[in-house]
């Protein structure tokens, strides 16, 4: 079964600051890797998917994140971070053959002024 | 708007009472999953449906169940609601082609 690690808990950063958080998989095949985000009170939204080809892939509101199978790793970045990106962001990892996602425990984003 | 309908929003339940969460969705996506969400644990499987009629067991099913008797429904019962049951709960379905999942906008449940 596949699982997903998020090493930090709680990230605090300075508006226009760049932003880089930290994800780790553990799955034997290529897997699915997904990061949503989670505003106070809301739901969670997709920000960008990761399936093949490219292992840079773009997100919604500026969000990057790259795929390194060498290091089982999906981190996601962005360059300026602006005050509305203060959230949750969850990793998640899914596999072909299978349509459930694991979670991580996600990592918390406060922007300071 | 299409996507996923959650209700309650919030409901404070006792001890031992049977408690229903309710999930509409509107997209007609086959897959459906209930998720618990809990503080440095993040979300957790409970049970899902890979399609009408089907359902399967998650990560952390015990003293759940659900039922998928169409495409658009997927309710998650609690026959005997217990303290550690307190959590935020997250209904879900998933696109055919990209794999995304949509998420509802919560249930907050509380057992006293």
């Amino acid at each position: 079964a596949q699982s997903v690690t998020q090493p930090d808990i709680h990230i605090t950063v300075s508006e226009g600051a760049s932003l880089e958080l930290r994800c780790n998989y553990s799955y034997g095949a290529t897997p699915y890797l997904f990061w949503y985000v989670q505003s106070p009170g809301q739901g969670l939204q997709l920000l960008l998917k990761y399936f093949s080809g490219d292992t840079l892939v773009q997100g919604i509101k500026g969000f990057e994140a790259e795929f390194k199978r060498s290091q089982s790793s999906f981190n996601l970045r962005k360059p300026s971070v602006h005050w509305s990106d203060a959230a949750e962001y969850f990793c998640a990892v899914g596999a072909d053959n299978d349509y459930k996602l694991s979670f991580g425990a996600g990592t918390t984003v406060t922007v300071r002024a | 708007i299409a996507g996923i309908t959650q209700a309650p929003t919030s409901q404070i339940l006792a001890a031992g009472r049977r408690m229903t969460l309710r999930c509409t969705q509107d997209m007609r996506h086959n897959a459906m999953y209930w998720y618990r969400q809990d503080l440095g644990l993040g979300l957790r499987l409970i049970h899902y449906s890979n399609t009408a009629g089907t359902t399967g067991k998650g990560e952390v099913p015990d003293g759940y169940s659900v039922s998928r008797a169409n495409t658009d429904d997927f309710p998650l019962t609690l026959a005997s609601a217990v303290p550690s049951q307190t959590s935020v709960y997250f209904c879900a379905s998933r696109a055919h082609y990209t794999g995304e999942l949509f998420f509802g906008e919560g249930s907050r449940l509380t057992v006293l």
